[in-house]
């Protein structure tokens, strides 16, 4: 298996602009998640997804941030308009194992909004 | 409700000598643990996992933990750091609600490995 895909690696873009991050969850899990990371505030998790539900989006800092589970095996998180402080790693990860909660991370996307 | 203490943001060692990165947990359920390592630039790297078996759990890479139920710890070890060691390592607990592998993760633990 691939693992958890993410694209792109890498994003910069202006301020005020529109960014979609995307990922491909491992095929057969059932769970994705959506994380932030940065410096400041660590690893933070925006919103999870069960059976493409959206399960939990308490984590979502404004409603700057959508993120939706159209099928099994893509998943999106959109930030619209963005800002500088959105600058950050953002990791998709996946999982399958409903009583032992491991997750697999997808490389991350580095988003750089100037 | 669950929760994940890692004692110093910090830890450097000498190469060749022990590690021990320090994990404390809060758990209203038997908890599930987990440790992660992330080297840089990249994501996170399942590294061991208790799951209610043995409470010596091996890892990848020679390190290994021990689930202390009486003490709520699940501090990681490795006998002998190497210099491919040096990472990012990350302490985490299974939410325990709904079985929807939701996770909470400590702050972690920035490990440097010197010669």
């Amino acid at each position: 298996d691939a693992g958890v895909i993410q694209s792109p690696r890498h994003e910069v873009t202006e301020m005020g602009q529109e960014v979609t991050l995307r990922c491909k969850p491992i095929s057969g899990h059932n769970s994705l998640f959506w994380y932030r990371q940065t410096m400041m505030r660590g690893l933070e998790l925006l919103i999870y997804f069960n059976n493409n539900v959206p399960i939990d989006d308490s984590g979502m800092p404004e409603d700057r941030f959508s993120a939706k589970m159209p099928n099994a095996s893509f998943s999106t998180l959109k930030i619209q308009p963005s800002e500088p402080r959105d600058s950050a790693v953002y990791f998709c990860a996946s999982s399958s194992n409903w009583s032992e909660g491991w997750q697999y991370f997808g490389p991350g996307t580095r988003l750089t909004v100037t | 409700a669950q929760s994940v203490t890692q004692l110093g943001s910090h830890v450097s060692v000498s190469e060749g000598a022990l590690v021990l990165l320090r994990c404390n947990y809060s758990s209203s359920v038997p908890p599930y643990l987990f440790w992660y390592v992330q080297y840089p630039n990249q994501g996170l790297q399942l590294l061991l996992k208790y799951t209610s078996a043995a409470t010596l759990v091996k890892g990848i890479n020679g390190f290994e933990a021990e689930f202390k139920k009486s003490e709520t710890s699940f501090h990681l070890t490795k006998p002998s750091a190497h210099m491919s060691d040096a990472a990012e390592y990350f302490c985490a607990v299974s939410d325990g609600t709904g079985g929807y592998n939701k996770l909470i993760f400590g702050a972690g633990t920035r490990l440097a490995v010197h010669p």
